[in-house]
């Protein structure tokens, strides 16, 4: 595998479900984000970790949950979501934390709430 | 505040040239990023600018004014495959985060 890689890459989940977004990345990057991207509307960053340790949150709402283990693997743990909350999701990675480098973006899970 | 703006959609014909214009307000500047997003995939990178003038990279060309918070995407020869989004984006001055454009969606027509 190379680059940064998403699993799942659809989901359709019921707003009592509990489920988990898998992000991983080959790249040897410091930092790794969670971004939402809705329809004709701006990026929106989530979380940001770098060196395992979070960073950023950009006051997400808490059924939103996320977790690095390592440099390399970032997850989000997702429970009672909203309609609202049905988005495309973008893990990326960037050598570092600094806001000037290059960010490379996984594939994306799409996610349907109902 | 700070703010992107790039227009939704454009329209151009495959081997012509097109111009994509982004603009921005920002508190300080640390550089502006082009990124093409294909429907269904992940965004990709495409140019850093941080200095004024015009960096060309093949059939791809960013310009900026950081006097103006100006800067265009001139897309050249073009093709079918170049149909796709085009994101702006500028690193905020503050902390690690990048604030982005909506994005452009560029449609080729033969």
């Amino acid at each position: 595998e190379t680059g940064v890689t998403q699993t799942p890459r659809h989901l359709v989940m019921g707003m009592t479900n509990k489920k988990s977004l898998k992000c991983e990345q080959h790249l040897g990057h410091n930092a790794m984000y969670w971004y939402k991207q809705s329809a004709k509307k701006p990026l929106e960053l989530m979380f940001v970790y770098s060196l395992e340790e979070r960073v950023e949150n950009n006051s997400v709402p808490s059924r939103f949950s996320p977790e690095c283990p390592n440099s390399s693997h970032l997850f989000l743990h997702l429970h009672t979501l909203q309609p609202e909350d049905s988005a495309l999701y973008l893990c990326a990675s960037s050598q570092d934390r600094d806001r000037t480098y290059e960010q490379y973006f996984g594939p994306g899970t799409r996610l349907t709430v109902t | 505040g700070q703010n992107i703006d790039q227009p939704t959609e454009m329209t151009a014909t495959e081997g012509a040239i097109v111009q994509i214009n982004c603009t921005y307000q920002t508190s300080g500047f640390n550089g502006l990023f082009w990124y093409q997003q294909h429907a269904g995939e992940a965004p990709t990178f495409l140019s850093y600018n941080v200095l004024d003038g015009l960096e060309e990279k093949g059939r791809f060309s960013s310009f900026l004014s950081r006097s103006k918070g100006y800067s265009y995407l001139l897309l050249k020869e073009l093709q079918m495959k170049d149909s796709a989004s085009y994101l702006c984006a500028v690193p905020l001055d503050s902390n690690y985060q990048l604030i982005w454009g909506a994005g452009t969606k560029l449609i080729i027509k033969p």
